[in-house]
């Protein structure tokens, strides 16, 4: 079945304590891409790849990192987490940068 | 700022009826796409509208876009129970260069009562 997995779904945490939520996609896609959702500001994105070893940051990257080491791969890294850094997190592959986006089930972030 | 703005924001229907939201956006875009999402669950993609095309139809979705309004409107008909979702418009602006970068717009959260 082609889709986007994501671990953890839950995730509660505190400042500080360095934390990676793991994405992989089984479609062979080369663009895959993060997003934090938050009550109303809607979905925002935080970074980009468009192949392996290219990614660049979206609208909000500040806190994060990710890495792109495999074509299936693409983890979000919190070097630091913040409390400003609870959210809802969504990773998203697409064939192309322009073709629909095919999500993961989230991951929710809280750190205390 | 978010480039896609829903209207409205909630709609509460019964079984049967039809539901039609709409979306407004700012700037010239290159396609228009309507995804859905289950409450806390990841968005599943519906359908997408190129900015030349006037009118798309998918199942019991039609969804219209008007280019000069910088509007589209997605309209479900004969609505399910199952149809109760969140509903998001998402546009890649021209010029946005290789982002990728969707904007999404807040959303319509729809009921539909059974």
């Amino acid at each position: 079945e082609a889709q986007v997995t994501q671990n953890p779904r839950y995730l509660i945490t505190v400042t500080g304590k360095k934390l990676t939520v793991t994405c992989s996609q089984n479609m062979n896609h080369e663009y895959m891409s993060w997003y934090r959702q938050d009550p109303g500001l809607g979905l925002r994105q935080i970074y980009y790849s468009m192949n392996v070893e290219v990614t660049d940051k979206g609208d909000v990257p500040e806190g994060y990192k990710v890495s792109r080491k495999e074509k299936r791969n693409f983890p979000l890294i919190l070097e630091s987490p913040s409390p400003n850094q609870t959210s809802l997190y969504f990773c998203a592959s697409s064939q192309g940068r322009w073709s629909p986006l095919h999500f993961g089930n989230g991951t929710r972030l809280t750190v205390t | 700022s978010q480039q896609g703005e829903e209207d409205p924001q909630a709609l509460s229907i019964q079984e049967g009826e039809n539901a039609t939201m709409n979306c407004s956006y700012k700037t010239s875009i290159n396609n228009l796409q309507w995804y859905r999402q289950n409450s806390g669950r990841g968005l599943v993609h519906l359908i997408l509208i190129r900015s030349n095309e006037r009118e798309k139809h998918s199942g019991r979705l039609r969804v219209t876009l008007d280019t000069s309004k910088k509007s589209s409107s997605l309209l479900i008909t004969a609505s399910r129970a199952a149809d109760t979702a969140s509903y998001f418009c998402a546009t890649d602006a021209v010029g946005s260069g290789n982002t990728g970068k969707l904007i999404f717009g807040q959303g319509t959260t729809l009921q539909v009562k059974p």
